[in-house]
């Protein structure tokens, strides 16, 4: 079982908001790690958005708009990407990523469709 | 301007070696922590290792352990990534990374191909 996995697609209307999770593998609580979120589009190297641990530890990338935000569902051990006010341009791939065993492991990434 | 541009890519033979380069501007070199990630084609970011400022501290996916060797001189504001035993699954575009604050990855060169196949 992958350490992190998120959904491969995701679609969602201009305007509205779009949930990206990233579900940690059972064993490893979402809790105690901090995890960061990058954006890549076509033919271009990502991009760091943010990073969220808990809302007393964050930080938001350089220029990142505020509608890019991250949080935690304990319940689900997942990390969530929130973007409101969908844009044309969020479409884009989302990956996530932790420090895990002396290791950057990414999840498989998302596919943010804005349609 | 922070500037970082790979180089050394291209067409190995498995069982090859290549010596990857990335030569950094703009900023301090000494200062960061940096890191290497690569992308085969059509799938996703894959973090291959990872070197401290002074050299000291080397991390690296599992994958890719005792094949690959990270180094860098401050002195010449260049990272490397030294591949031996290349195999087919090494494939992909390799960028290095600019880690502003442990994870942060800040900065991104555009990548160099390497493709591994007889």
């Amino acid at each position: 079982q992958a350490v992190l996995t998120q959904p491969a697609s995701l679609s969602a209307s201009p305007g509205a908001s779009a949930s990206l999770t990233c579900t940690l593998r059972s064993g490893i609580n979402v809790g105690t790690y901090k995890i960061y979120w990058y954006q890549q589009k076509p033919g271009s190297p990502p991009q760091y958005l943010l990073r969220y641990k808990s809302d007393s530890d964050k930080q938001q990338g350089s220029g990142v708009p505020s509608r890019f935000s991250g949080s935690k569902d304990a319940s689900a051990n997942a990390g969530i990407l929130l973007i409101s006010g969908l844009q044309s341009e969020d479409e884009a791939d989302y990956y996530c990523m932790i420090w895990h065993s002396t290791a950057w492991v990414f999840g498989g990434g998302t596919k943010l469709t804005v349609l | 301007e922070v500037q970082l541009v790979e180089s050394g890519g291209g067409l190995v033979q498995p069982g090859g070696s290549l010596r990857l380069s990335c030569a950094a501007s703009g900023f301090t070199f000494s200062s960061y922590w940096m890191s290497w990630v690569r992308q085969a084609p059509g799938k996703g970011l894959e973090w291959v290792a990872n070197i401290k400022q002074d050299g000291s501290e080397k991390y690296y996916v599992d994958s890719v352990k005792g094949r690959f060797t990270i180094s860098r001189d401050n002195a010449k504001n260049s990272l490397y990534l030294q591949m031996n035993s290349l195999r087919a699954e090494d494939t992909a575009v390799y960028y290095c990374a600019k880690d502003e604050g442990w994870g942060v990855f800040d900065y991104w060169g555009q990548g160099t191909l390497v493709t591994v196949s007889s």
